[in-house]
């Protein structure tokens, strides 16, 4: 799997949008994007994937640089109940099977 | 519908003791994951299952970690003489795949072990 990267940690206000980057600049042809979520003593949450298009669904939406490169998760209207570690994960697609190989991750701490 | 269970949910034991962590896929999902999180740390792979047989154990930390899947469905790891840097959030996570499409995990709550 690709190498990914994200920032440590981000703060957002509630009721606002939270934007967050992820870097994969190794990512292969058929590698997806994936994003979960950790919440405190709970188990990853999936959240959304994408391959090349731009992914919308109910809880957040994937933006994908044409290149590749980079991704960033945004969560339209962040609530208290968002506050997490979001993973972004480069996983094998295709042919390959789907471990997941999860890096540190971003927290978020969504406040008042 | 229902989603990965794990059981126990909860596990103390002493140091030198076996245990066994049980999981429960998404009924009709064909391959089945094993992590491990330590205390602080990120998710680390254990070994992965498709339909009973597991091609890929590299994860498995020593010999005194097993796991087998049967009848396609429940998963079993065994850790055996549990030593207390086996203390961890294990998770388990299903996802139905056919080769050469995308395949989503889906995780279960975790079992906590606490080695005494």
């Amino acid at each position: 799997d690709a190498k990914t990267t994200q920032p440590t940690s981000m703060d957002c206000a509630e009721g606002r949008a939270a934007n967050l980057p992820c870097n994969h600049s190794t990512i292969s042809g058929n590698e997806y994007v994936y994003w979960y979520r950790q919440i405190h003593s709970q188990g990853p949450q999936y959240i959304i994937h994408g391959l090349k298009n731009n992914e919308t669904n109910e809880m957040a939406s994937l933006i994908i640089t044409e290149d590749r490169k980079s991704s960033t998760l945004i969560l339209p209207h962040a609530t208290l109940r968002d506050t997490a570690v979001y993973y972004c994960i480069a996983g094998a697609g295709g042919t390959s099977y789907g471990k997941l190989t999860f890096g540190q991750g971003t927290i978020l701490t969504v406040h008042p | 519908g229902a989603g990965v269970s794990q059981s126990p949910s909860n596990k103390v034991t002493e140091k030198g003791k076996d245990v066994e962590l049980r999981c429960d896929p998404i009924s009709g999902h064909t391959a089945l994951y094993w992590y491990r999180q330590s205390l602080g740390q990120g998710l680390e792979f254990l070994i992965y299952f498709q339909g009973n047989s597991a091609p890929d154990k590299s994860g498995l930390p020593s010999d005194r970690f097993s796991a087998e899947r049967t009848g396609g469905s429940v998963s079993t790891l065994t850790i055996q003489r549990t030593q207390q840097e086996d203390s961890a959030v294990y998770l388990c996570a299903s996802s139905f795949r056919r080769t050469g499409q995308q395949e989503t995990q889906y995780f279960g709550p975790g079992t906590r072990l606490l080695v005494l």
